[in-house]
């Protein structure tokens, strides 16, 4: 039972557009969200993350929105970069369970 | 560098064998978390320990063993090694038991043929 979804396994994006990755999730119990980054032969790295208690929040170019009703995060980049290319991992959190639940990944490709 | 450190990064063994992995926490972490990544597959929770003692169990092997040790250095027990077993484990570490933005190693490559 996949409880986090990132149904696009790739996504090709163009160097200084906006890169959108989406999640979904049926966990309604999850209330904390995060995005994590991972380059090959490196573990992943955490980006940012948002409480249920949100909608948006952001970091530098970094935004993440959350849609509760829809059980939908979304992760946008703008501008995307060349060094934004890795995969993007969406994971969820809920009270007293301490362990993150992952999405299967989405890889993000930016086109220079 | 996140600071957590996993040996060996690769392994390569056969069908039927016992391997284990360690992982050395970042300095201060009392929580150590162990994932299996498998190909093209997200990573699924494996268990957690606090300050020596088991916190989280998920969807664990029973041929898979963990433990955390005085040093809080863990060690993840792989038995009776099966074609499927190949795959990515990373050992992530945090603080706080709870703390969800733990930090990763660099993963344990393990292949099994």
């Amino acid at each position: 039972d996949q409880q986090v979804k990132q149904n696009s396994p790739s996504l090709s994006v163009q160097e200084g557009r906006i890169s959108i990755l989406n999640c979904d999730y049926t966990n309604s119990m999850f209330d904390y969200f995060l995005w994590y980054k991972k380059y090959p032969a490196e573990g992943p790295t955490f980006l940012i993350s948002i409480s249920s208690i949100k909608d948006k929040n952001e970091d530098g170019r970094f935004t993440v929105f959350l849609n509760k009703s829809a059980k939908h995060l979304s992760l946008h980049i703008v501008p995307s970069q060349p060094g934004d290319s890795a995969v993007y991992f969406c994971a969820a959190t809920d009270p007293g369970n301490e362990k993150l639940t992952f999405g299967t990944g989405t890889r993000l490709t930016i086109i220079p | 560098d996140s600071g957590v450190t996993q040996t060996p990064k690769h392994l390569i063994t056969a069908t039927g064998q016992r391997v284990t992995l360690r992982c050395s926490p970042r300095s201060g972490d009392l929580s150590v978390y162990w994932y299996q990544q498998s190909l093209d597959q997200g990573l699924q929770f494996l268990i957690q320990y606090y300050n020596g003692e088991e916190r989280a169990k998920g969807n664990i092997l029973e041929r898979f063993s963990a433990q955390q040790f005085p040093d809080l250095h863990s060690e993840l027990n792989l038995s009776s090694l099966e074609l499927g077993d190949s795959a990515l484990y990373f050992c992530a570490s945090s603080f706080r038991t709870g703390d969800t933005e733990a930090f990763f190693g660099q993963g344990t490559r393990l292949t099994v043929v």
